[in-house]
């Protein structure tokens, strides 16, 4: 049969919008989330973490927020600049493991001038 | 410091060659992570490497792959013979685990089996 390649999702930003990428995780055992920035040619840079005992935490220009009620996770850009045009994954890691990461699929993000 | 140095960047083989991956992980780091990324499956695991002793390589896909870490602060991820669905962008990330899951990851290498 014929093979499916993984079609990333993609979110267009306009220069200077604030950016929001959602995040659905699988195991409500998981009690640490993680997001990564995967520029081109590179390889995954961590951006910001956050445990299953918080439901926010903010960075520099960005914030996480987890809704552990529905199983959600995102990814919150303020201010978004045109070297943040990235695929950004997130990865939850489930209390039993010290080290299992589970990827999401990544979301595309383009910034329009 | 340098962060994780991986080589080659690029390496294009034929069928049947045997490929070695390398990786030098970041000073005082005790994990060592080998990913593989493609389009079709994204970013998998294919083994851990903790204090330098491999604890979880269920993710190696047969035995044509293998992986060393001989010391702490170098490790080999290698393909013999290679076939073509095995090119990919491999991974190397290391971190500390203990003090937190944030893997460092590597520029990757681009391989390509012909």
């Amino acid at each position: 049969g014929e093979s499916v390649g993984l079609h990333l999702p993609t979110l267009s930003v306009q220069e200077g919008d604030n950016s929001i990428i959602n995040c659905a995780y699988s195991n409500s055992a998981s009690d640490y989330f993680i997001w990564y920035k995967q520029e081109s040619g590179k390889g995954p840079q961590f951006i910001i973490d956050i445990r299953s005992n918080m439901d926010k935490r903010q960075g520099q220009r960005v914030t996480v927020l987890l809704n552990k009620t529905v199983k959600h996770l995102s990814l919150q850009i303020a201010a978004t600049q045109p070297g943040d045009s990235a695929v950004y994954f997130c990865a939850e890691k489930r209390e039993d493991s010290n080290y299992q990461l589970i990827w999401g699929a990544g979301t595309k993000l383009i910034i329009k001038p | 410091d340098a962060g994780v140095i991986q080589s080659p960047r690029h390496e294009v083989t034929e069928m049947g060659q045997e490929v070695t991956l390398r990786c030098k992980p970041i000073s005082g780091h005790n994990s060592l992570f080998w990913y593989r990324q493609t389009m079709m499956r994204g970013l998998e695991l294919l083994i851990y490497f903790n204090n330098n002793v491999p604890i979880d390589d269920s993710g190696m896909p047969e035995d044509r792959f293998s992986a060393k870490m001989p010391n702490a602060s170098f490790s080999t991820l290698k393909i013999q013979p290679s076939e073509p669905r095995d090119s990919a962008v491999y991974f190397c990330a290391s971190s500390f685990i203990g003090s937190g899951e944030k893997l460092f990851f590597g520029s990757g290498t681009q391989l390509s089996v012909l």
